[in-house]
């Protein structure tokens, strides 16, 4: 089946930087979504982007599917960005199941 | 507003008891799913359900049960089966018929913390 792999699985830094988080899949996909988990543990639809790109405020996501990739930029980061940040992609053939990634977790210090 | 419900927030099981986690979605969707989360974690699909009266096991599917009697409603046991049921349980909703949205998109309830005491 197909593989998710995002990186880095950890990332500290400081308020006000920018970061770009990746995810790679092996194969084709039909759907490519990002999700924030919040400390509380909610899952926040950040992106739904099988392909281009898309912007949010100081979030941004591209996917490249020819290239099997997608990038997550956070910019100027605050300290409620903090959480862990999930990669999610739906297979062709899985009945529409979301195949996912480990995540990236995300500390942002003040 | 349209969205997902889960409840309770937070349950607490004694050993050898089954429990029930409800999940109800007014989205119009389609497909609904359980996964579950341990600390530090991804997301593991337990079952899901893409239409009423039909469901199917995902990758963690022993020890648990689900019913789809109605489309707004996708309810998750627990049975006494599950050696460690100690977890973050998600219950989600995907598969739209508004075409405002993108159909396949997944939305999510804010999870029920299971803890066996």
């Amino acid at each position: 089946g197909i593989q998710v792999e995002q990186s880095p699985p950890d990332l500290i830094l400081q308020e006000g930087a920018n970061s770009t988080l990746r995810c790679n899949f092996s194969d084709s996909v039909n759907n490519l979504q990002w999700f924030h988990q919040n400390p509380w543990g909610q899952l926040i639809n950040l992106f739904y982007i099988p392909s281009g790109t898309k912007q949010n405020g100081r979030l941004s996501a591209t996917t490249v599917a020819t290239e099997r990739y997608s990038l997550l930029y956070i910019s100027s980061s605050q300290t409620t960005d903090s959480g862990v940040y999930f990669c999610a992609v739906e297979d062709w053939d899985s009945n529409y199941q979301l195949i996912w990634g480990a995540g990236t977790k995300l500390i942002i210090k003040p | 507003d349209g969205g997902i419900t889960q409840s309770p927030k937070y349950l607490f099981r004694k050993e050898g008891q089954n429990v029930t986690l409800s999940c109800e979605q007014n989205l119009n969707h389609d497909a609904m799913y359980w996964y579950r989360q341990d600390p530090g974690q991804g997301l593991r699909l337990i079952y899901y359900s893409q239409i009423v009266n039909d469901f199917q096991k995902g990758d963690i599917a022993e020890g648990y049960s689900v019913s789809r009697e109605k489309k707004e409603s996708f309810p998750l046991t627990v049975t006494s089966a599950q050696k460690n049921p100690t977890a973050f349980y998600l219950c989600a909703s995907s598969i739209s018929q508004d075409r405002r949205i993108s159909r396949t998109e997944a939305f999510f309830g804010q999870g029920t913390r299971l803890t066996v005491v």
